[in-house]
């Protein structure tokens, strides 16, 4: 049972230009979600937050937005850079467990 | 302030065998998880471990075992290696306590990852 899930495998952007990754959630408990990148070889790296108790959290060229009603959040990258091209995962948690759920990543590749 | 290690960076075993894999924690964490990653997926969660004790559980079976030391580096064993078993295996600490516990809701930080190939 998948409870984040980023439906589009892979994504490519032109260098400059707007990348959005979106991720939806199925399990209202959820109140804490991120957003990691990874690049091969490596482990995910760290990248942004949000609590649910915000719908937006912006931190220099990324911005993720939280649609709770929709149960959906979206990263947005401006401008976008060869040097993001990477997987990008979705995890979220909920405030009495203690698990991270990842979707099943998006690689978006930044064409210059 | 050291990262989260992993090591072996890779390892390949045959089927039946037993591995042990470590994590040496970022420095000041206390509470480490360990997640396994196939192919093509997101990592799913294994277990976590906070002061020493188990305190959560992924869907594994029980040949999925760790240890967690009081230096806060840690262990996953996993016992009757089987095909399947072949995937990216992550450490992540974090630095507070569980959720529940503490009530954080802050961030994990991962390992590079051992990558485990079973024969």
């Amino acid at each position: 049972d998948q409870q984040v899930k980023q439906n589009s495998p892979s994504l490519s952007v032109q260098e400059g230009r707007i990348s959005i990754l979106n991720c939806d959630y199925t399990n209202s408990m959820f109140d804490y979600f991120l957003w990691y990148k990874k690049y091969p070889a490596e482990g995910p790296t760290f990248l942004i937050s949000i609590s649910s108790i915000k719908d937006k959290n912006e931190d220099g060229r990324f911005t993720v937005f939280l649609n709770k009603s929709a149960k959906h959040l979206s990263l947005h990258i401006v401008p976008s850079q060869p040097g993001d091209s990477a997987v990008y995962f979705c995890a979220a948690s909920a405030w009495d467990g203690n698990q991270f759920y990842f979707g099943t990543g998006t690689s978006l590749t930044v064409i210059p | 302030e050291t990262g989260v290690t992993q090591s072996p960076t890779h390892l390949i075993k045959t089927r039946g065998q037993q591995v042990t894999l470590r994590c040496s924690s970022q420095s000041g964490h206390n509470t480490v998880s360990w997640y396994q990653q196939a192919l093509g997926q997101g990592p799913q969660f294994i277990f976590q471990y906070y002061r020493e004790e188990e305190n959560g559980r992924g869907n594994f079976p029980p040949r999925f075992s760790g240890l967690q030391f009081p230096n806060y580096s840690s262990e996953l064993n996993v016992n009757a290696l089987e095909l399947d078993d072949s995937a990216l295996y992550l450490c992540a600490s974090r630095p507070s306590g569980p959720r529940g516990l503490a009530g954080s809701a802050d961030t994990q930080y991962f390992g590079p990852g051992t990558r485990l190939t079973v024969l």
